[in-house]
């Protein structure tokens, strides 16, 4: 079957650093994407990996294992402006279809 | 250089009746896929597009349908609505990759509907 598990919610104050983990089953896999989406607003690209490793822009870095089926977001440097919903979301087939998952939500206080 | 644009951006219908949503591509993307976001909820996969015809689709009943325009811009059609239609639709869009090897999907702030 098909399955994608992510943390429903993260809190944590301005300046910490949060690991978002994700675990996916899926029919096919190219990659796997990260969304950004705050209230009422449209998911923006974070990030994409097709290879194992990690990948670093600025404050935001993801993970991919393909062997575990895993990856994760790592949110440094936390700003109040980083409240938001985070998405993994796995490239299932070479047309660039998304697969996505509840998302987790993250919280950061003052 | 305008991103992914949709219209209307909220639409209030009854049951039965039926709605058109219309996306226009960020410039010099040629697929466009529809997406389903209901509350609390991540997006869902309708179907995309690509050079004017579905080429797949996502486990929607066939009340959806979609069309694409040779400038790439598409249209989401929903007939009979139902309750359970109230949703977030997004449109994103994207460079068909022919290497296959990125593909980042970039979207628009989607039409909410809601069915009464």
């Amino acid at each position: 079957g098909q399955s994608l598990e992510q943390p429903s919610e993260v809190t944590a104050v301005e300046g910490a650093i949060v690991q978002i983990n994700c675990t996916y089953q899926t029919s096919g896999f190219y990659g796997l994407s990260w969304y950004q989406q705050h209230d009422g607003g449209a998911p923006t690209f974070l990030s994409y990996n097709a290879l194992d490793g990690l990948e670093e822009t600025g404050r935001f870095s993801s993970f991919l294992s393909r062997s575990d089926s895993y990856g994760y977001l790592l949110l440094q440097e936390l700003q109040m402006k980083d409240s938001a919903s985070y998405f993994c979301a796995p490239r299932v087939d070479s047309w660039g279809k998304l697969q996505f998952g509840a998302g987790t939500q993250v919280v950061v206080t003052p | 250089d305008a991103g992914v644009t949709q219209s209307p951006t909220h639409l209030i219908k009854t049951r039965g009746q039926q709605v058109t949503l219309r996306c226009s591509p960020k410039s010099g993307h040629d697929t466009v896929s529809w997406y389903q976001q209901a509350l609390g909820q991540g997006p869902q996969f309708i179907f995309q597009y690509y050079e004017e015809e579905e080429r797949q689709r996502g486990n929607f009943p066939d009340r959806f349908s979609g069309h694409q325009f040779p400038n790439y811009s598409s249209e989401l059609n929903v007939n009979a609505l139902l309750l359970g239609d109230s949703a977030l639709y997004l449109c994103a869009s994207s460079l068909e990759d022919r290497w296959k090897s990125y593909n980042e999907q970039f979207f628009g702030p989607g039409t909410r509907l809601t069915v009464l």
